[in-house]
């Protein structure tokens, strides 16, 4: 079974302030399928990165992907008030999505 | 601009089956991609339930396999669940959501607002 741990549970920053974010494979994930969204309350998952550091239309530049094998991270550099959210990462692995637990950040 | 749209019943009975559907519009189910549910619990994370292609091959979460049914309705542009001998814990917003690649790359691109389904008697 793929697991994917993300960390920290909650993060606590400040506007303006730098979020990183983990993603953690249980086995080496191909990169390829290796996705993160963003959710506020109320709201359906928005994607912000995919194939672990390609950016999605409209998405900016303050938010980066990066990593391989079993580490995966997103950054966000000057974080924005409506940067407060949950972030999920994803994996697709033996025919099945995966997605991690998720990271609150908060203010 | 794609747009997904979930519907179906509020509330089912346990032991009953949820049965949810997903429209789409600004795409074809029949043309390409693959379309996919997703849940998630009050107060959880996501779960991914399963798929199905354009041409109605599937592939289902082990931790439901036995229990759903996605399938395809191209006359309408939609695509369904049917979710089996329903429980407490499949009390959840249930989204779709239309999977999408490039350069070889996955995943899921537009989602639907959300369905949330309560199982209670």
């Amino acid at each position: 079974e793929f697991v994917l741990t993300q960390s920290p549970g909650t993060l606590s920053l400040s506007p303006g302030e730098r979020a990183t974010l983990s993603c953690r494979a249980s086995q080496s994930a191909d990169s390829k399928y290796l996705t993160w969204y963003q959710q506020k309350p109320g709201q359906a998952p928005r994607l912000l990165i995919y194939g672990a550091s390609s950016r999605a239309t409209g998405i900016p530049d303050r938010f980066t992907g990066s990593g391989s094998g079993t580490d995966f991270t997103l950054t966000i550099s000057g974080l924005e008030p409506e940067d407060f959210a949950l972030y999920y990462c994803q994996q697709y692995g033996n025919s099945v999505w995966t997605f991690g637990q998720g990271t609150k950040v908060e203010i | 601009q794609v747009q997904l749209q979930e519907s179906g019943p509020g509330l089912v009975k346990p032991s009953g089956t949820l049965s949810l559907t997903c429209a789409v519009s600004g795409d074809s189910i029949s043309r390409s991609s693959w379309w996919t549910w997703v849940r998630q619990p009050p107060g959880k994370g996501l779960e991914w339930i399963g798929e199905i292609s354009h041409s109605g091959t599937t592939n289902y979460n082990p931790s439901v396999k036995s229990r759903v049914t996605i399938s395809l309705d191209k006359s309408k542009n939609q695509f369904s669940l049917d979710l089996t001998s329903v429980i407490a814990a499949d009390t959840a917003v249930y989204y779709c959501a239309k999977d999408a690649t490039s350069s070889g790359k996955w995943y899921f691109d537009y989602w639907g607002q959300g369905i949330l389904v309560t199982v209670s008697s």
